[in-house]
């Protein structure tokens, strides 16, 4: 069955620091990609998504791209801020089927 | 987009109860979806809800334990029957809208079960 694997937490980063997030999956088929963030006490938002291989999602100073020989979608922004602090969810999904899930990654970011 | 409201928000429920969350989305959505996050973990899927049939379990979830409804296209409720410390959790709603690959998620309901 499809799975997404991404990096243990929790990551603590200074303000202006650079962030990587690695993830990835495993697929029967040509899955879409995304990024959720969870702020503290709050639900899902969509952060970035890419729905085929060489797509490059980005939201917020935020970036991903869907690499298929790799089967990778790392999260990536240059510059974190303070209000970045959140957990950080990569997911897949093909078509119309539930979202499968990483297990998170916590994000603390101190200035 | 659509967006999706819970209630209630939050609860605390005495063991052996039964706690019944709604779902309402602003728009019609194709699929609805049931999702539970158990303290500092991921979300693990409980069920889709379809609308007009009976809804579609995955492992380790059971009807006579979470039973769902959804009597249409923009409304479900998830019940958590008989409870206990160990349903403790964040549940969460979730419709997949039809606009390509995205699915959009509630605030979730923080249940305690004491």
């Amino acid at each position: 069955g499809n799975s997404v694997t991404q990096m243990e937490g929790p990551v603590t980063l200074s303000e202006e620091a650079f962030l990587t997030i690695n993830c990835t999956y495993t697929a029967t088929g040509y899955p879409s990609l995304f990024w959720y963030v969870q702020y503290p006490g709050e639900g899902l938002q969509l952060l970035l998504k890419a729905t085929k291989a060489d797509d490059k999602g980005s939201n917020k100073g935020f970036e991903a791209t869907y690499r298929k020989e790799t089967t990778s979608f790392h999260l990536e922004k240059g510059s974190v801020q303070v209000s970045d602090s959140a957990v950080y969810f990569c997911a897949l999904s093909e078509g119309n089927t539930p979202l499968v899930f990483g297990k998170g990654t916590r994000l603390s970011v101190i200035a | 987009s659509a967006v999706i409201s819970q209630k209630p928000s939050r609860d605390i429920c005495q063991r052996g109860t039964s706690l019944t969350i709604q779902c309402q989305v602003d728009s019609q959505v194709t699929m609805m979806f049931w999702y539970r996050q158990q303290p500092g973990q991921s979300l693990t899927l409980i069920a889709t809800a379809n609308q007009g049939s009976e809804a579609t379990y995955e492992s380790g979830f059971v009807i006579d334990k979470f039973p769902i409804s959804r009597p249409n296209l923009t409304f479900s409720t998830l019940t958590v029957s008989n409870m206990s410390p160990e349903d403790s959790s964040i549940y969460l709603c979730s419709a997949y809208s039809g606009t390509p690959y995205e699915q959009y998620f509630g605030p979730g309901t923080r249940l305690t079960v004491t």
